[in-house]
């Protein structure tokens, strides 16, 4: 079974640009949320998606939004770059196994804003 | 309120030995703990799960335990390896949060040869 991907996998942007990620999960997950990483903040929930429809929303501003497609793949953008949106983005794909939740990140995003 | 408790920051143990990380949590909402690896600058690997209504879960050299009374879990890695050396986090989802897992600040875990 093919792992979480995303892209792409690094990214140079300048403020004031906006910028489109992308994630595809583990066949079969409908689930899809997505972290912000940063060394001082660790993981930081953005949002989840689930059958296209957005359930959870974190603490962050409006700039940053995402949308799901049937195909549970799931893009996130952010507009109106500021230099602390550098950061490492993570999407994760939830499913079940064993009785049990599974959720497994992709190698994410690295943004760097100049 | 920190909902997810890794009271300490660091294990060292020798190769071989037993590795024991734990975990305290205070919401008792969670239904799901996971268990996650992860190295410097990457996301973290999924490593073992379980869900509430269980007190023991296996999966090859990690073994989860859930003692719900004392909203506490632990990691157990036997045998424990040098490649095992990472930081390990723990986490718990809520359903009433959807998507969102918590996580505790993690331990370092260091396997000496």
């Amino acid at each position: 079974k093919a792992g979480v991907t995303q892209t792409p996998r690094y990214l140079i942007k300048t403020r004031g640009q906006q910028v489109t990620l992308s994630c595809s999960p583990i066949s079969g997950h409908r689930s899809v949320s997505w972290y912000q990483q940063t060394p001082g903040q660790g993981l930081q929930f953005l949002f989840e998606y689930f059958s296209e429809t957005q359930r959870n929303k974190g603490n962050f501003p409006g700039r940053f939004s995402g949308r799901q497609f049937s195909n549970s793949r799931s893009e996130m953008n952010v507009s109106t770059l500021e230099l602390g949106d550098s950061a490492l983005y993570l999407c994760a794909s939830s499913g079940f196994a064993g009785g049990s939740k599974t959720q497994y990140f992709g190698p994410g995003t690295r943004l760097l804003v100049l | 309120d920190q909902q997810v408790k890794q009271n300490s920051p660091s294990l060292s143990v020798q190769e071989g030995r037993i590795s024991i990380l734990n975990c305290d949590y205070t919401n008792s909402m969670f239904d799901y703990f996971l268990w996650y690896k992860k190295y410097p600058a990457e996301g973290p690997t999924f490593l073992i799960s379980i869900s509430s209504i269980k007190d023991k879960n296996e999966d090859g050299r990690f073994t989860v335990f859930l003692n719900k009374s004392a909203k506490h879990l632990s990691l157990h890695i036997v045998p424990s390896q040098p490649g095992d050396s990472a930081v390990y986090f723990c986490a718990a989802s809520d359903p009433t949060n959807a998507g969102k897992s918590t996580f505790g600040d993690g331990t370092t875990l260091t396997v000496k040869p």
